[in-house]
């Protein structure tokens, strides 16, 4: 079975620094994915950045990258230069592979709440 | 493309009514997935469906929660008779056949939910 664990309820940053959201992953698949999910106060799950198992580099999109390290299990979202409207909550979640147990479903992490002071 | 499309979006009911909440995925996925959100107990995976066949219904907490998807453009999720806990928004989503989706989300587009109130 997969097992996502986001270990921060909450996070404060400061407008214009930099945060890091904690994802901690477990999963018998031997190839899988990872995604981060934004859900502003309005509700809606915005995608944000994707990472693949097999990929060779770290992914990254605008000011969102993901540290991800394999053998620690771990996806990391760096968010680069805070501004307000990145208060959020913020999910991880896991994708399994073909032939997995977990193929095509994600499964969600408890979610971060990052709020941004200006 | 319009997207998943999800109704109604809001929903009160009273305790021991029947409640129906519809989804229409994203025409070509093959994949459907019904989640709850709750405060205490974060997004959970319901159910989900493969080319209208459900898949894993593990996630459906009891047997007051059933879902259906007729056809490849319509799905329902019903709870008879509904309970206060019930309250939770519930999301609907679909995905592509394959491992990976295209960009820009990969595959995996929500709806915008249903947001249950059982009074």
């Amino acid at each position: 079975a997969q097992k996502i664990t986001q270990t921060q309820p909450g996070m404060f940053v400061q407008e214009k620094e930099a945060v890091t959201l904690d994802c901690t992953y477990d999963t018998s698949d031997p190839s899988y994915g990872l995604f981060w999910y934004k859900q502003p106060s309005s509700g809606e799950m915005i995608f944000l950045i994707y990472q693949g198992s097999y990929d060779q580099q770290n992914a990254t999109e605008g000011r969102y990258s993901l540290n991800f390290q394999k053998a620690r299990k771990s996806a990391n979202l760096v968010i680069s230069a805070s501004q307000l409207g990145d208060s959020a909550m913020y999910f991880c979640a896991m994708r399994g592979s073909i032939g997995g147990t977990s193929y095509g479903k994600l499964t969600f992490g408890q979610g971060t709440i990052l709020t941004v002071h200006p | 493309d319009a997207g998943v499309i999800q109704s109604p979006r809001h929903e009160v009911t009273e305790m021991g009514q029947e409640v129906t909440l519809r989804c229409k995925p994203i025409s070509g996925h093959d994949y459907l997935f019904w989640y709850r959100q709750t405060m205490m107990r974060g997004l959970e995976l319901l159910i989900y469906f493969n080319n209208n066949v459900p898949i894993d219904d593990s996630g459906m907490p009891e047997d007051r929660f059933s879902a259906k998807m007729p056809n490849a453009s319509f799905s329902t999720l019903k709870i008879q008779p509904s309970e206060p806990r019930d309250s939770a928004v519930y999301f609907c989503a679909s995905k592509p056949k394959g491992l990976q989706g295209p960009k820009p989300n990969y595959g995996y587009t929500f709806g915008s939910g249903t947001r249950l109130t059982v009074v």
